[in-house]
């Protein structure tokens, strides 16, 4: 199973911008890259996934590196609300269906 | 749309005893899935299905069971529960995208 490597954790002050980043270097040329955040106390949530371009939506933006070996999540403005733990993971594919794998993720605290 | 429903919040059962969870969606999805999350750690899949009628193991399915005999309900169970299964359980559903969405979870205490 292709595996993620983050930092355990990143600090960030309100309102600048953060970006997270995971390596994945023995990804394979199928596998989806999927970034969830959950903050304390709650589910999981959805944040963004790509392929192969740089995505962008209302939370965040992706940039994928060219290689596709490393990403990285970009919150453009941190707010106290962002502060969760960020999870990088990738979308693996068997005969059975498809599943995510979640590893430990980057703890993210936003100061004031 | 209530989205991921999970049933009960909050359960407390004794070494041996046997429950089930579940876990209903209202988004017509494929996909569920059965997590567990120990403190300080990230999500580890139990079991997940891929349609009605179909299940299979995930990382750390040992000591538990499922059934998907309707679409939208996800039943995980515990047969004989151990004090290593005290965890806090989550439940999330997809469609092909797999853009996953989890319920609020239940936080299980085996004593």
């Amino acid at each position: 199973d292709a595996k993620t490597t983050q930092p355990n954790s990143m600090e960030s002050n309100e309102e600048e911008p953060v970006h997270l980043p995971c390596n994945h270097s023995t990804i394979s040329g199928t596998d989806y890259i999927h970034w969830y955040r959950q903050l304390p106390s709650q589910g999981p949530e959805y944040v963004i996934h790509g392929l192969t371009s740089n995505v962008n939506n209302r939370m965040a933006s992706l940039a994928i590196a060219e290689d596709r070996k490393s990403s990285t999540l970009i919150l453009h403005r941190a707010t106290l609300r962002d502060a969760a733990v960020y999870y990088c993971i990738l979308r693996v594919i068997n005969q059975a269906g498809t599943a995510l794998i979640f590893g430990k993720g980057t703890t993210l605290s936003v100061s004031s | 749309n209530a989205g991921v429903t999970q049933t009960p919040k909050f359960r407390v059962l004794k070494t041996g005893q046997s429950m089930t969870l579940l876990c209903a969606q209202d988004m017509n999805h494929e996909y569920m899935y059965w997590y567990r999350q120990d403190p300080g750690m990230g999500l580890r899949l139990i079991h997940y299905s891929v349609g009605e009628g179909t299940t299979a193991k995930g990382e750390v399915p040992d000591g538990y069971n499922v059934s998907r005999l309707k679409k939208q309900n996800f039943l995980l169970g515990l047969e004989s529960a151990a004090p290593s299964q005290t965890s806090v359980y989550f439940c999330a559903s997809s469609d092909w995208t797999l853009e996953q969405y989890f319920g609020p979870g239940t936080r299980l205490t085996v004593t």
